[in-house]
Order: structure tokens, then C-alpha cells, then sequence
């Protein structure tokens, strides 16, 4: 079974600072693991993902995540904020050949001037 | 790419009434779409498997009886929550999942925001 558990529901920085939104899994088999990002009233877009290959993943908006096994974590890093990217942020488990995603509770991400 | 159109945007209906929402895959064949329900303020939950030709497959807890779920071509499928009542308000977002690695994780549609008044 797949789980994700994200620590902090909200979290609040600086525009400029460090953003770090943590998450954690819990898989029986080797995991695909991802980072959703999504605005009031719309879809799920995707930053990143990990499935193969360099654990270290850079995605979209200077978004990037690093796959750490031994830690099962996939935590999501920015070096700076930046107002626009006040969202919430979804981490999300799944596994090939059954392509259902679960996902973490999600985390509010919120960006001071 | 592969890309998931979702449709309506958003809807709102009476009490009572059905909705339909509908999921297709535009340049792609999907065997597979998958159903998620978000209530206000709250993840993403699976509701269903929905399988081209076959019966859906439903989560713990979904009532099968009210989110009826129909994939009728390999592009297509469909949710119709029947006699909708307040509490079935929600976020609904269907995934589809193309051939490939780099396509993998894309495929979510844009939602289908459900108020029932």
C-alpha cells in the first residue's frame, strides 16, 4: 500500500527565502513520487517527478526535490520565493502499472512581503 | 503532449438533479481514467477506477449507486453524480494515464468545480 504524509498544513516565508515543504511515504514497491502545485479553483499542475534515474529532480519555477530512500522522504525545495508562488502544494505517491496517485494532505504555502 | 480535457469548468445544479462530467483523453487512448474527489480545503481522494468496457471499481466508501461512472470509448469517461444533494459539492479531477515515463503525472484534467444549492 501507498501512503504520503506532508508535515506543516501551512507553512509561511519571506519572498526571497528558502522554501522547504516536507514529505514523506510509505511504499511496498519501488515508488514514482511527484509535486503538484494548484491555485484557488483550478487543476493540478505538475513541478516535478521523480521515476527513474538522478534522485536529484528540478522542475518547473525553480522547483526542485530529492528522492532519499533511506529517508523515504521527497521533500520540495525552492532557494527563492517569490510572491506568485503562494499556492498549495500537493505531494503524491504512485506506482507503475497501477497508476493510481494518492496524495499528502497538501500544504498552504504562503509568501510575505 | 498528452493532455486530459475536463468538462464542465464548473456547474451548478438543484438539489435532486443528476450531473454528468466528462473526462476525455484528446490524443491519446486511455484503457484506464481515474476519478478524484477534493472537499474544500482537503487532498485529493480516489474515488474510482474506470475501466473501458468493464465496470468501474470503486474506493472504499464511494457509493456506486450515486457516482455512476461510464467508459464507453477508449477517449471517454464519464461521472454522473444522481440526486445530488449539498454534501456531493466538491472538486472533481479525473487522470488518464498515456503510454511512456515522460508522460507520467501529467495527465490530470483541470477539474469540474460541483455546487449543489
Amino acid at each position: 500500500a501507498q501512503s504520503v504524509t506532508q508535515l506543516g498544513s501551512h507553512v509561511s516565508v519571506s519572498e526571497g527565502a528558502l522554501v522547504l515543504l516536507r514529505c514523506n511515504y510509505s511504499s511496498s514497491v519501488p515508488p514514482y513520487l511527484f509535486w503538484y502545485v494548484q491555485y484557488p479553483n483550478q487543476g493540478l499542475q505538475l513541478l516535478l517527478k521523480y521515476t527513474t534515474g538522478a534522485t536529484l529532480v528540478k522542475g518547473i519555477n525553480g522547483f526542485e526535490a530529492e528522492f532519499k530512500k533511506s529517508e523515504t522522504s521527497f521533500h520540495l525545495t525552492k532557494p527563492s520565493a517569490h510572491m506568485s508562488d503562494a499556492a498549495e502544494y500537493f505531494c503524491a505517491v504512485s506506482v507503475r502499472n497501477f497508476n493510481k496517485f494518492y496524495f499528502g494532505s497538501g500544504t498552504k504555502l504562503n509568501v510575505k512581503p | 503532449g498528452a493532455v486530459v480535457s475536463q468538462h464542465p469548468s464548473w456547474v451548478i445544479c438543484k438539489s435532486g438533479t443528476s450531473v454528468k462530467i466528462e473526462c476525455r483523453s484528446l490524443d491519446f487512448q486511455a484503457t484506464t481514467m481515474f476519478w478524484y474527489r477534493q472537499f474544500p480545503k482537503q487532498s485529493l481522494m480516489l474515488m474510482a477506477t474506470s475501466n473501458e468496457g468493464s465496470k468501474a471499481t470503486y474506493e472504499q466508501g464511494v457509493e456506486k449507486d450515486k457516482f455512476l461512472i461510464n467508459h464507453a470509448s477508449l477517449t471517454l469517461s464519464t461521472l454522473t453524480v444522481t440526486s445530488a444533494h449539498p454534501e456531493d459539492s466538491s472538486f472533481y479531477i479525473c487522470s488518464a494515464v498515456p503510454g511512456g515515463l515522460a508522460n507520467y503525472g501529467y495527465t490530470f484534467g483541470s477539474g469540474t468545480r460541483l455546487t449543489v444549492v
